[in-house]
């Protein structure tokens, strides 16, 4: 099946870790997307990626970072200069085909800063 | 920049009613409008999109959106709601150029027997 896999579904943090969310796709999308998730605010993008080996910070970047080696896999890890990262974390995909396409989500991994 | 406004944070209907969640929307130039369904503790799933053509685009699960360009509104319609049409739904703009997609911050719909 196609899709977009996240792992784990749930992690927990305790203050000054660093954790790291996976992100797959077997879309063969060039485009990957982070996204943030809190209740009432809809979705912020954290990072973006149009192509392998580039990417570039969205509205709320500061405390992450993330890296784009192949085309498959966009891993965004989540440092201790985040002060408030307890959220649900999404990560997407699209064909990057200039603006008009959707993009498909996964299933979200939902981080606890203990 | 670009904005999108959803007016409701919740809609309450009951079954077999007719289903509305509003939708307003802020870019220069034309946008490009979609709405994703969401349900608890999961990703979020597409429902449809106007990109240009006939105002009215049809989706996934009976959904159906009115584009309007005069009033920059794109609401989401359903005839007859279901219970398990209960979800999350967000509406989300982007510029004609290539941008950044922009999400309302979402709209609580739910269907009671």
């Amino acid at each position: 099946d196609g899709g977009i896999t996240q792992s784990p579904k749930y992690l927990f943090r305790k203050e000054g870790q660093n954790v790291t969310l996976s992100c797959e796709q077997n879309l063969n999308h060039d485009a990957m997307y982070w996204y943030r998730q809190d209740p009432g605010q809809g979705l912020r993008l954290i990072y973006y990626s149009q192509i392998v080996n580039d990417f570039q910070k969205g509205d709320i970047a500061e405390g992450y970072s993330v890296s784009r080696e192949k085309k498959e896999s966009f891993p965004l890890t989540v440092t201790s200069a985040q002060k408030n990262p307890t959220a649900f974390y999404l990560c997407a995909s699209s064909t990057g085909a200039g603006g008009r396409d959707e993009q498909f989500f996964g299933p979200g991994t939902r981080l606890t800063v203990l | 920049a670009q904005s999108v406004a959803q007016p409701e944070d919740q809609v309450n209907v009951a079954e077999g009613n007719p289903l509305t969640v509003k939708c307003t929307y802020s870019v220069s130039g034309n946008p490009y409008l979609f709405w994703y369904v969401q349900y608890p503790n999961r990703g979020l799933q597409f429902l449809l999109k106007y990109i240009t053509g006939d105002n009215l685009v049809k989706g996934s699960y009976g959904f159906e959106a009115e584009f309007n360009k005069s009033q920059t509104s794109f609401h989401l319609k359903k005839p007859s709601a279901l219970v398990s049409d209960s979800a999350l739904y967000f509406c989300a703009v982007r510029g004609s150029s290539w941008g950044k997609l922009q999400f309302g911050a979402g709209t609580q719909v739910v269907v009671t027997p």
